[in-house]
């Protein structure tokens, strides 16, 4: 199957520092990727939608300030965690569309410690 | 409204031993539904995938899910657990047509196996 790979898998930041996240598809292009967020014993939840190119759409919620993603190519989408709180620590996920539309693929994760 | 219910929150099954992981989800159309497998501190495996036709559907690794639309369920079967299939399970629906990235979960399943 196709590969996403999500950088780093594990962080640990200060409060108040801003730490980003890539998610990346190696074999496949993706105009369309999408970020989750995951508490723990919670399930993964839509922060946003992210399409190559333009802007992206975050579901209710989630402030589009702190959360900034980043579509810059058919390959490569990133999340930055602006002025990190230790409620922002949980588990990030990411996913990314082919172009065939057939199924999302799923990084395998992003463990954000905030101290 | 939309939602994925997971009803078990862990379970613990016997290697040899047949294995059921309940889903039932609310949506207000036809919808796409997913089963995923995740290891620890690992992203997301699609296990399966039920989009139209046959309502009993075979995915990766030995796993059937059964569609049963008057029961707005779509549970997840194994015959025989392997000690490698412990993990945690989540349901996820999507919109019927449209982008199989936005998905729906469950809170999740954890499966543990006993030798």
């Amino acid at each position: 199957g196709a590969v996403v790979s999500q950088h780093p898998s594990r962080v640990i930041c200060k409060s108040g520092t801003s730490v980003k996240i890539e998610c990346r598809s190696l074999d496949f292009q993706a105009t369309t990727m999408f970020w989750y967020r995951q508490f723990p014993k919670q399930s993964l939840m839509l922060m946003a939608t992210s399409n190559e190119g333009s802007k992206a759409t975050y579901e209710q919620g989630v402030e589009k300030d702190k959360f900034l993603i980043n579509h810059a190519s058919l390959t490569l989408s990133t999340l930055t965690v602006t002025s990190a709180h230790p409620e922002d620590s949980s588990f990030y996920i990411c996913s990314a569309l082919p172009r065939a539309n057939t199924e999302a693929f799923f990084g395998q994760g992003t463990r954000l410690t905030v101290v | 409204a939309q939602s994925v219910t997971q009803p078990d929150i862990h379970i613990t099954v016997s290697e040899g031993a047949s294995l059921e992981l309940r889903c039932n989800y609310s949506y207000g159309a036809t919808p796409y539904l997913f089963w995923y497998v995740q290891s620890p501190g690992q992203g997301l495996q699609l296990l399966l995938k039920y989009f139209s036709g046959d309502t009993l559907v075979q995915g990766i690794k030995g796993f059937e899910a059964e569609f049963k639309r008057s029961q707005s369920s779509f549970n997840l079967r194994k015959p025989s657990v392997h000690w490698s299939d412990a993990a945690e399970y989540f349901c996820a629906v999507g919109p019927y047509g449209g982008s199989q990235g936005n998905l729906i979960f469950g809170k999740g399943t954890k499966l543990s196996v006993k030798p």
